[in-house]
C-alpha cells in the first residue's frame, strides 16, 4: 500500500465551480499535511497546511482533515482557469515528506 | 527569500557514468531531501538528511548515494547512471519543524542515453 494515495484523475470541472481534490494516508503517526501545486515545468508551492481535525479556509481553498480516517481533502471555490496544475498531497512523520502521485486538474472557461 | 539552488537545470549523461547532482541551500535549514518525479508517480523521496554527515534512505534509494559534508551541500550521486534513472530530480530544503514546508529547488531534468 502506497503511504500517500491520491485519486490521479484528471479531473475537470468548468470555471466557477467547485473542484474537490482527495487524499488518504497510511500512517497513522502521520503529524502534518500539506496541499502543493504544481504548475508544468515548475516547482511545486505551497497551497494549504493543515495539523488537526477540521476544516481550515484560505481565501477560496479549504482544506479538510480527518485523522480517524486518515483522510485530507482540499475544495476549491470558484475554480478559475489560471487554478489548472498539478496538485500534490504530502504528509511528514518526523523528518520526512511523502507525496501523492498527484491529481492534475483542469479547470474549462 | 529562501533559495535552494540546484546546480544544472538540463543534464545529458551516458549509461555508467558517474553523475553528481548538487543542491546549495542558503537558509540554515537542517532537512534536505532528494526526489524524483515521473509522470504519474509523482515525487519519489530517495533520501533525506537532517544532519551534517546523517542521511536516511527514502522509498527508492537503489542505485544512489548522498553527501552532506557541509550544512547548506546535499548532493545525489548515481553511481552508474542507467537508463531508468532519466527524470526530473528535486531538491529541497526545511526547517526541522514537521509542520513547515518544504522549499524547492528548480529542478534537474536527468536524462542518461
Amino acid at each position: 500500500q502506497k503511504e500517500v494515495e491520491q485519486n490521479s484523475g484528471p479531473l475537470s470541472v468548468p470555471e466557477g465551480a467547485i473542484a474537490s481534490l482527495n487524499c488518504t494516508y497510511s500512517d497513522r503517526g502521520s503529524q502534518s499535511f500539506f496541499w502543493y501545486r504544481q504548475y508544468s515545468g515548475k516547482s511545486p508551492e505551497l497551497i494549504m497546511s493543515i495539523y488537526s481535525n477540521g476544516d481550515k479556509e484560505d481565501g477560496r481553498f479549504t482544506a479538510q482533515l480527518n485523522k480517524a480516517s486518515q483522510y485530507v481533502s482540499l475544495l476549491i471555490r470558484d475554480s478559475q482557469p489560471s487554478d489548472s496544475a498539478t496538485y500534490l498531497c504530502a504528509v511528514t512523520r518526523n523528518n520526512d515528506m511523502r507525496f501523492g502521485a498527484g491529481t492534475r486538474l483542469t479547470v474549462k472557461p | 527569500d529562501v533559495k535552494v539552488t540546484q546546480s544544472s537545470r538540463y543534464l545529458v549523461k551516458r549509461t555508467g557514468e558517474k553523475v553528481f547532482l548538487e543542491c546549495v541551500q542558503d537558509m540554515d535549514h537542517e532537512n534536505m531531501f532528494w526526489y524524483r518525479q515521473d509522470p504519474g508517480l509523482g515525487l519519489r523521496l530517495i533520501y533525506f538528511s537532517y544532519d551534517v554527515k546523517m542521511k536516511e534512505k527514502g522509498d527508492i534509494p537503489e542505485g544512489y548515494s548522498v553527501s552532506r559534508e557541509k550544512k547548506e551541500r546535499f548532493s545525489l550521486i548515481l553511481e552508474s547512471a542507467s537508463t531508468n534513472q532519466t527524470s526530473m530530480y528535486l531538491c529541497a530544503s526545511s526547517t526541522r519543524n514537521p509542520d513547515e514546508k518544504l522549499f524547492f529547488g528548480s529542478g534537474t531534468q536527468l536524462s542518461v542515453l
